[in-house]
């Protein structure tokens, strides 16, 4: 089964605009974590949420889990031409350390 | 504090060479990781090191990969003989503790096998 698919695959949005990505995933975690990768770079950690969390926050970014749908959501606020970008959600399950990751969503954000 | 570096940052190569990747961890990390991205796919865990042992080899694709740890610092991913489908980015990860804490990754070494 793949985890962690993101929804939309593609998303286009003004400067200064709210960005929501959102990411499902089948089995269950022990945490879920949210990377960015600017183009041609490596990935960037963002954001840990872990399975007994529901929200957290870290500067314009709000990261949701709903463990009863599986599901999460990273907002960005007030959203910037540097925050153009791919963001991956990944999982981290049970005992296991490996990160399972999505397809990702392409952020574009138009200055 | 240094980040996980990797090298080469490019590599390309015929069909049925061997090619050498390598991972330098964050200084103290005891977990390193390998994963991969081929072309239109989703990133895939490949292993799993704790200091110099395999903790978790099963995504690694075939014995064309050999990874190795020598010492609990750097590690190697060997492809021998490469494979045309063996393309793609292949990424290095550390992390300080294990599957509650962060892994910071490399900028990743993109394989073009011809």
């Amino acid at each position: 089964s793949q985890q962690g698919e993101e929804d939309p695959q593609a998303l286009s949005i003004q400067e200064g605009e709210n960005a929501t990505m959102n990411c499902s995933y089948k089995t269950s975690i022990n945490n879920l974590q949210w990377y960015r990768q600017n183009s041609g770079r490596g990935l960037v950690h963002l954001i840990l949420i872990r399975s007994n969390e529901r929200e957290k926050h870290s500067g314009r970014l709000r990261v949701t889990l709903d463990t009863s749908k599986k599901s999460s959501s990273l907002l960005i606020t007030a959203s910037r031409a540097a925050d153009t970008a791919s963001y991956f959600c990944a999982t981290v399950g049970g005992s296991n350390y490996k990160l399972t990751f999505g397809k990702g969503t392409l952020l574009t954000v138009n200055p | 504090e240094a980040g996980v570096t990797q090298f080469p940052s490019h590599s390309v190569i015929e069909k049925g060479q061997t090619v050498t990747l390598r991972c330098d961890p964050i200084s103290g990390h005891d977990n390193l990781y390998w994963y991969r991205r081929v072309m239109g796919k989703e990133i895939k865990f490949l292993l799993h090191f704790v200091k110099e042992s395999k903790q978790d080899e099963s995504g690694m694709p075939n014995n064309r990969f050999l990874a190795e740890r020598t010492g609990g610092t750097y590690s190697t991913l060997k492809v021998q003989p490469a494979e045309l489908e063996d393309s793609g980015v292949y990424f290095c990860a550390s992390s300080q503790r294990g599957s509650s804490s962060e892994q910071y990754f490399g900028p990743g070494t993109r394989l073009t096998v011809t």
